[in-house]
């Protein structure tokens, strides 16, 4: 089946540690995101990235880093910067060209113990 | 500023009544329109989308939205909620066009017996 595949479902970490999301797609899209959702405050965008070897920050990038090595693949590490990292995290993929809905994997909750 | 606004954080209907979500935005031109829902610790998925034509799309679910470019407004509707509809719903906006879609901070529908 095709999709998004985001893992671990559940992830805690110490704080100052630096801790990688990972995010993969068979869909064969260009473009990924990735989005951090808290209460009350919807999807904010962290990172997209429209091609290979390409990507951007979006509104809440501080304390965030990706690559985008593989088109399947986008990988999000939270790093010690990041003041605030508990949150539920959303990986999404589109075509990118024109006006095309994203498809979002599971999510990944994120704790800092 | 741009911006996506669902008046609503919370809603509750009881079963079989009818349900109206309400989002408006403000963008300068006619942006691309969704609606996603949300169950609990999952991820989003598409319920319609409006992009241009009749302004009264039909989705999954038996939902549908009407898109008013007078009032900026896309509204989604449910004639019967069933108690299955419990979710958080979102409002997103594509204004520019292979960017990433804005997010509203979503409605929490409640049904009631």
């Amino acid at each position: 089946d095709g999709g998004i595949t985001q893992s671990p479902k559940y992830l805690f970490r110490k704080e100052g540690q630096n801790v990688t999301l990972s995010c993969e797609q068979n869909l064969n899209h260009d473009a990924m995101y990735w989005y951090r959702q808290d209460p009350g405050q919807g999807l904010r965008l962290i990172y997209y990235s429209q091609i290979v070897n390409d990507f951007q920050k979006g509104d809440i990038a501080e304390g965030y880093s990706v690559s985008r090595e593989k088109k399947e693949s986008f990988p999000l590490t939270v790093t010690s910067a990041q003041k605030n990292p508990t949150a539920f995290y959303l990986c999404a993929s589109g075509t990118g060209q024109g006006a095309t809905e994203a498809f979002f994997g599971q999510g990944t909750r994120l704790t800092v113990v | 500023a741009q911006s996506v606004t669902q008046p609503d954080i919370h809603i509750t209907v009881s079963e079989g009544a009818s349900l109206e979500l309400r989002c408006n935005y403000s963008y300068g031109a006619t942006p691309y329109l969704f609606w996603y829902v949300q169950s609990p610790g999952q991820g989003l998925q598409l319920l319609l989308k409006y992009f241009s034509g009749d302004t009264l799309v039909q989705g999954i679910k038996g939902f549908e939205a009407e898109f008013k470019r007078s009032q900026s407004s896309f509204n989604l509707r449910k004639p019967s909620v069933h108690w299955s509809d419990a979710a958080e719903y979102f409002c997103a906006v594509d204004a520019t066009s292979g960017y990433a879609l804005n997010f509203g901070k979503g409605t929490s529908l409640l049904v009631t017996p």
